[in-house]
């Protein structure tokens, strides 16, 4: 069955410092999204991506924060200047078209010191 | 009141056992509803997608009730590897992102 990849599973970063996390969506997809969740919370919207632009995002999902489609397969989530409390498990996911389900991938761990 | 509202739990089971889950939600025009899992520190994982009434996979059933605005998961037959977070996800119509809620936690236990 296809998968939304993500890598690194693990990265720690110190603040202050950029960092860029990479997803790979399932190819035939076309709607691409972020989530986080910080340790012990619920999962938090990010920003969502269609048609190669932000069809939506959340207040978290500040100036210090982008996304990309550099090629026709990876998207990717850019923090320009970490912040401690950007440390979370980060999450893509991606779905075929609108009313069907999003699939997830494992995530990143980011860890900011 | 909130857009959906499950019971955080946590419930125990023992094995074998038959639980139920019930989550409501407030916006009457939603189309479609799902279920995912989470196990701890890991991604959620899509259980279940309904846009009819319910639908049916091996132990798990989620009916929809329309009028009352909820949506139930069953899981029959509760095996150890069922312990994980349960998370009812019922995007406003129009909108294609997930609001998650913190879930209901299940522990199944010998």
């Amino acid at each position: 069955e296809p998968e939304v990849t993500q890598t690194p599973s693990h990265q720690v970063t110190q603040m202050g410092q950029e960092v860029i996390l990479r997803c790979v969506p399932i190819s035939n997809h076309l709607y691409f999204y972020w989530y986080r969740q910080i340790l012990g919370q619920k999962v938090e919207f990010l920003v969502s991506f269609y048609n190669n632009e932000i069809s939506e995002k959340s207040e978290i999902f500040d100036d210090q924060f982008s996304v990309e489609r550099p090629d026709g397969s990876n998207f990717t989530l850019k923090i320009r200047s970490t912040k401690l409390e950007d440390s979370a498990m980060y999450f893509c996911a991606s779905k075929m078209r609108g009313d069907q389900p999003q699939h997830f991938g494992d995530g990143t761990r980011l860890s900011i010191l | 009141r909130k857009e959906v509202e499950q019971d955080p739990g946590p419930f125990n089971v023992p094995e074998g056992a038959t639980v139920a889950f019930n989550c409501t939600y407030s916006n009457s025009a939603s189309q479609s509803f799902f279920w995912y899992r989470q196990d701890c520190r890991k991604e959620p994982k899509l259980l279940m997608s309904v846009y009819s009434s319910g639908n049916e996979d091996g132990r798990f059933t989620a009916q929809l009730n329309r009028a009352s605005q909820y949506i139930s998961l069953l899981i029959r037959d509760s095996k150890l590897s069922d312990s994980a977070t349960y998370l009812c996800v019922v995007p406003p119509s129009g909108y294609s992102t997930l609001t998650f809620g913190k879930g209901t936690m299940l522990l199944v236990s010998p």
